[in-house]
């Protein structure tokens, strides 16, 4: 299976700034089917990008997802209070799907 | 609007046999062309794809939950189960269900991004 690396674990920035999420896959995945999901406490994943850099539904223009092949990246253009949170990548281009292991991002 | 709700017991013993099933509302889960299955996280980790179903039965599992995995559906009552064999404290987790694939066009994924979650159960292991 197609392992994901997330970096950094924690992340540590102010509202207002640009925060930079990296994914990184064992091996390429298949037509760019990378997806980014934010988690808060308590609750279910929300899907914010897929394939590799599609907005979902509903999901301001702050965030936006680039990359292909292994290297991945979400980026959060200027941070708003509420996106302080847990983000995973995923990758379905390969059964099974499989997460990253997350990025916290927290208020500094 | 699609909403996704799990049901099921909260405390399971060390080898019994954990039972969940999603009640799905907003769409008819033998009319739309989606898969659905379930995913899990155990307690401050990350994400674990199950397995998913498409309403015809055909399914699709995790290769390493395989040997103890059976999702299964109900078209009458629009909904789908999970059962997990010889439970352990490492299955202790919350479980989500979710639209979990599509097809379109004569092909079909199983497993695509999720745009709709179930807002989890938590399933604990213990004696």
């Amino acid at each position: 299976e197609i392992v994901l690396t997330q970096s950094p674990g924690t992340l540590s920035l102010s509202p207002g700034e640009r925060a930079t999420l990296s994914c990184r896959a064992s091996q390429s995945v298949s037509s760019s089917y990378l997806a980014w999901y934010q988690q808060k406490p308590g609750q279910a994943p929300r899907l914010l990008i897929y394939g590799a850099s599609s907005r979902a539904t509903g999901i301001p223009d702050r965030f936006s997802g680039s990359g292909s092949g292994t290297d991945f990246t979400l980026t959060i253009s200027r941070l708003e209070p509420e996106d302080f949170a847990v983000f995973y990548c995923q990758q379905y281009g390969t059964s099974p799907a499989t997460f990253g292991q997350g990025t916290k991002l927290e208020i500094k | 609007q699609l909403l996704l709700q799990e049901s099921g017991p909260g405390l399971v013993k060390p080898s019994e046999t954990l039972s969940l099933t999603c009640t799905v509302s907003g769409d008819s889960i033998s009319s739309s062309s989606y898969y659905w299955g379930w995913i899990r996280q155990p307690p401050g980790k990350g994400l674990e794809w199950i397995g998913s179903i498409y309403y015809s039965g055909s399914t699709y599992y995790n290769p390493s939950l395989k040997s103890r995995v059976t999702i299964s559906a109900d078209t009458s009552k629009n909904q789908f189960s999970l059962r997990l064999s010889t439970v352990t404290a490492a299955d202790t987790a919350v479980y989500y269900c979710a639209k979990t694939g599509y097809c379109r066009g004569g092909y079909c994924y199983s497993n695509s991004f999720i745009d709709y979650w179930g807002k989890g159960t938590l399933v604990t292991v213990s004696s």
